[in-house]
């Protein structure tokens, strides 16, 4: 079946304006999670959607991000008033209920904000 | 706190030498612990994963980890290097509790001279 798909795969925005990022998961994995990369770092945890519980959302760095998920299907990841530090590579990631640690990635959304 | 160390940033190898990539971690209870490769313009693939039993592991394309408990060590192995082996290479707690997330490490990247 297909990946863990997102988009779009560039995003070039200016400062200060809003964007939108989306995670489509392999369907019937009940868990998802966005992850940040900055240039030459590891990957940063943001956010964690599981089922119906109440999202992890321990990792995400400031109140400008959010991000939402509908029932076990898309995930959007949106930054409010884009500052130049949010530039990164923006991973999404799936995992099915009977192997929550076997994470499936997508390509990545690569973000720059000039 | 959970953490992940990957002592080495860049590590060059000749194609047909052997390769260790080490990692540290540190978390309190027993580990889950995971090796992914990300190949340039490629998302994460999972290498190979830890949660319990015989302490080396196989993973695919030929590589394998070994726990070391007493040295909160999981490096990652390869008897001989290819070519296509040039990628970064992620070590990843997970952890528990309510919540199931992994933690990276900054990553290693691997270079293979012919």
């Amino acid at each position: 079946g297909a990946g863990v798909s997102q988009s779009p795969s560039n995003k070039v925005t200016e400062k200060g304006k809003d964007v939108e990022l989306r995670c489509d998961p392999i369907s019937g994995h009940t868990a998802l999670y966005w992850y940040r990369q900055r240039l030459g770092q590891g990957l940063e945890f943001l956010i964690y959607f599981q089922g119906n519980s109440a999202p992890d959302k321990s990792g995400l760095p400031s109140d400008r991000f959010s991000a939402e998920r509908t029932g076990e299907s898309v995930s959007t990841l949106t930054i409010q008033r884009t500052q130049q530090e949010d530039s990164a590579v923006y991973l999404c990631a799936s995992s099915s209920g009977q192997a929550l640690w076997e994470q499936y990635f997508g390509p990545g959304t690569r973000l720059t904000v000039t | 706190a959970q953490s992940v160390t990957q002592p080495d940033i860049h590590i060059t190898v000749s194609e047909g030498a052997s390769l260790e990539l080490r990692c540290n971690y540190s978390y309190g209870a027993t580990p889950y612990l995971f090796w992914y490769v990300q190949s340039p313009g490629q998302g994460l693939q999972l290498l190979l994963k830890y949660f319990s039993g015989d302490t080396l592991v196989q993973g695919i394309k030929g590589f394998e980890a070994e726990f070391k408990r007493s040295q909160s060590s999981f490096n990652l192995r390869k008897p001989s290097v290819h070519w296509s082996d040039a990628a970064e290479y992620f070590c990843a707690v997970g952890v528990s509790g309510g919540y199931n997330k992994l933690i990276f490490g900054a990553g290693t990247r691997l270079a293979v001279h012919p």
